[in-house]
């Protein structure tokens, strides 16, 4: 079945250094992404999202990228801080209105941040 | 705090035995989802309840059964429980059938254990 994967399990960075985190989707229908960070012994919290219809989407500290082409996602995050130390996961849905289905997620990559 | 309630937060329990979750979506939220978290599967998809309907089925198993109320919360029941049925079960609600822009809100889980 189709699904959604990450490049990488674990990624360790220096702190002030910028992270990119990377996801491959093989459900060429996917219209809605969303990158959840979750920390030990919490739900998944919502970082940013996009739809199909965009290529690239900024928050705070935060940039995700999107390319359709070769069905790849990236979350990049900025002067990366002590507290970004999390697992993140990438997550799609082919239903951008109706949200049925529910998301299908990765596999989550582990950032760690060091000193 | 998500807005997402669930309780208990951990549980523990024998095999053969039948448990009920509890979540209280987000207010305002109408979507109910709920996901499975394992080790070896990662974070699945279970169903989803709209409004009071189920909307979406995913990964579910037929020991496993779900309903909202008329209040809007929801009950997941886990019934003739296995060891492989310990994991986080989470559950994320919505506002409206599907996502909004700043995506699934998640509760914090529960924490089931079957010994």
């Amino acid at each position: 079945g189709e699904s959604v994967g990450l490049h990488l399990p674990t990624l360790s960075v220096q702190e002030g250094d910028n992270s990119i985190i990377n996801c491959a989707y093989s459900n060429s229908a996917s219209d809605y992404f969303i990158w959840y960070k979750q920390e030990s012994g919490k739900g998944p919290q919502f970082i940013i999202d996009i739809r199909s219809n965009m290529d690239k989407r900024q928050g705070q500290r935060v940039t995700v990228l999107l390319n359709k082409t070769v069905k790849h996602l990236s979350l990049q995050i900025a002067a990366t801080q002590p507290g970004d130390s999390a697992v993140y996961f990438c997550a799609e849905s082919p239903d951008s209105g109706g949200g049925a289905d529910g998301l299908t997620f990765g596999k989550g990559t582990h950032l760690i941040i060091q000193p | 705090d998500s807005g997402v309630t669930q309780t208990p937060k951990h549980l523990i329990t024998a095999t053969g035995q039948r448990v009920t979750l509890r979540c209280s979506p987000r207010s305002g939220d109408l979507s109910v989802y709920w996901y499975q978290q394992s080790l070896d599967q990662g974070l699945q998809f279970l169903i989803q309840y709209y409004n009071g309907e189920e909307r979406a089925k995913g990964n579910i198993l037929e020991r496993f059964s779900a309903q909202q109320f008329p209040d809007l919360h929801s009950e997941l029941n886990l019934s003739s429980l296995e060891l492989g049925d310990s994991a986080l079960y989470f559950c994320a609600s919505t506002g409206t059938g599907g996502h909004r822009l700043e995506g699934y809100t998640f509760g914090s889980g529960t924490r089931l254990t079957v010994v």
